[in-house]
């Protein structure tokens, strides 16, 4: 089976612009979550999709969004980029929500804002 | 909400000798789930640990789960250059839709 595959694997961005990340979780799982990653605040957990909904989200600004479309892959997007969301942005999919439920992460975007 | 620590945040340990890190939480765990991150990789999944005071070993790791289920434990006998990497143990309450939370990392140097 293929694993978790994000797209780009490296973006540039100044301030003020915006990004959309792509997600593509391994076959046949259907929950994607999403993380970011910075030195200072290790993994800090984003939004969890399932079956195309929104079932949890972490304490970000709402200038972070995400959706899940009908196939499982997901997408995030960060409008209006500030310096401080330069990290890697890491996604994870897994079979299902539970909590024994294994997440399979991606190799990660990694964002750079100027 | 869901806080989980882990001691020590930063470990440097000369080749050979042994390594542990803890995760601590601050309420009983349904479970527990450790995932290592070599350096400039992602997190991949190591184990799970469900009983209380259930231990499981891979080789050289040997995980452990607390009587009391609140904290969890990951030794490493005789270090390797491999075993490089920072160690997160992730939690997530059992019931509903629950985010995981990720503890805050143990990274591991290892001097050849």
């Amino acid at each position: 089976k293929a694993g978790v595959t994000q797209t780009p694997r490296y973006l540039i961005k100044t301030r003020g612009q915006q990004v959309t990340l792509s997600c593509s979780p391994i076959s046949g799982h259907r929950s994607v979550s999403w993380y970011q990653q910075t030195p200072g605040q290790g993994l800090q957990f984003l939004f969890e999709y399932f079956s195309e909904t929104q079932r949890n989200k972490g304490n970000f600004p709402g200038r972070f969004s995400g959706r899940q479309f009908s196939n499982s892959r997901s997408e995030m997007n960060v409008s209006t980029l500030e310096l401080g969301d330069s990290a890697l942005y890491l996604c994870a999919s897994s079979l299902g929500w539970t909590s024994t439920d294994t997440q399979y992460f991606g190799p990660g975007t990694r964002l750079t804002v100027l | 909400g869901q806080q989980v620590m882990q001691i020590p945040q930063y470990q440097h340990v000369q080749e050979g000798e042994d390594f542990t890190t803890y995760c601590n939480s601050s309420t009983t765990l349904s479970n527990i789930q450790w995932y290592k991150q070599r350096p400039g990789g992602h997190p991949v999944f190591l184990i799970q640990l469900v009983k209380s005071g259930e231990v499981k070993k891979q080789k050289r790791l040997t995980f452990q789960f607390g009587e009391a289920k609140k904290n969890s434990s990951l030794h490493i006998t005789a270090t390797q250059t491999t075993d490089v990497g920072t160690y997160f143990c992730a939690v997530k309450d059992s019931g509903g839709y629950q985010k995981v939370t990720f503890g805050t990392g143990t990274k591991l140097q290892v001097i050849p």
